[in-house]
């Protein structure tokens, strides 16, 4: 069963590096995620659709602090120089045989 | 650019149903699928299913499979969500979607007697 695994919650400094992480379910390692944020009472945002090897393309106006990179059945998410409005929920999505849709349980990212 | 535009919030009462909208506007709609993904307040999102707008092919999560229907109008570049038998459980904004990168703004849908 294609299961993705978020850790409920992540925090670090104003200023500092976070690196989030999304586990893809036995037998799926080689599947592509995408990222998402998902601020206070908005909608998801789309940040960036990653591949099994690494290789990941950013959605419009998603500045280079937010980068991502895969190991394995692992899928991350790097925010480096965090700011305040990156305090946020971020889910992880993949899609199986059919195009259904699977959604982590998402990180939520507090930023000190 | 590409937008999609969804009707407003509703309130609906248990075992009745709620027909959401959303209009696609900057690409080929007819070229598209739409899907649609729910969020509980405090949930994670949960998928609900998809149409090929061009050939009218749904496929939808087993969780929902008796109680939705997805359907298109390409006449006005329009996708619908419709979920019948609505109880509690079912309050949520509920979002459509096409591809990763382009999602509808959310419609909050409020189940209450």
């Amino acid at each position: 069963q294609l299961v993705l695994t978020q850790s409920p919650s992540a925090s670090a400094s104003l200023g500092a590096s976070v690196k989030l992480t999304c586990t893809l379910s036995s037998g799926h390692s080689s599947y592509a995620i995408a990222w998402h944020q998902q601020q206070p009472e908005k909608g998801p945002r789309y940040l960036m659709k990653l591949n099994s090897d690494g290789s990941h393309s950013k959605g419009d106006g998603i500045p280079d602090r937010f980068s991502g990179s895969s190991s394995g059945a692992e899928r991350y998410l790097t925010i480096s120089s965090l700011q305040s409005e990156d305090e946020a929920d971020y889910y992880c999505q993949t899609w199986g045989t059919g195009f259904f849709w699977v959604f982590g349980g998402g990180t939520k990212l507090t930023v000190l | 650019q590409m937008q999609l535009v969804q009707s407003g919030p509703e309130v609906k009462k248990p075992g009745t149903s709620v027909k959401v909208s959303c209009k696609a506007s900057g690409f080929t709609f007819t070229s598209s699928a739409m899907q649609w993904v729910r969020q509980a307040r405090g949930q994670r999102l949960e998928w609900i299913g998809w149409i090929v707008v061009g050939s009218g092919n749904t496929n939808y999560a087993q969780k929902f499979q008796e109680r939705v229907t997805i359907t298109r109008d390409m006449s006005t570049s329009t996708a619908y969500m419709e979920l019948s038998s609505l109880r509690s459980e079912d309050t949520a904004v509920y979002y459509c979607a096409v591809g990763v990168d382009v999602w509808g703004q959310g419609t909050t849908v409020t189940v209450s007697s």
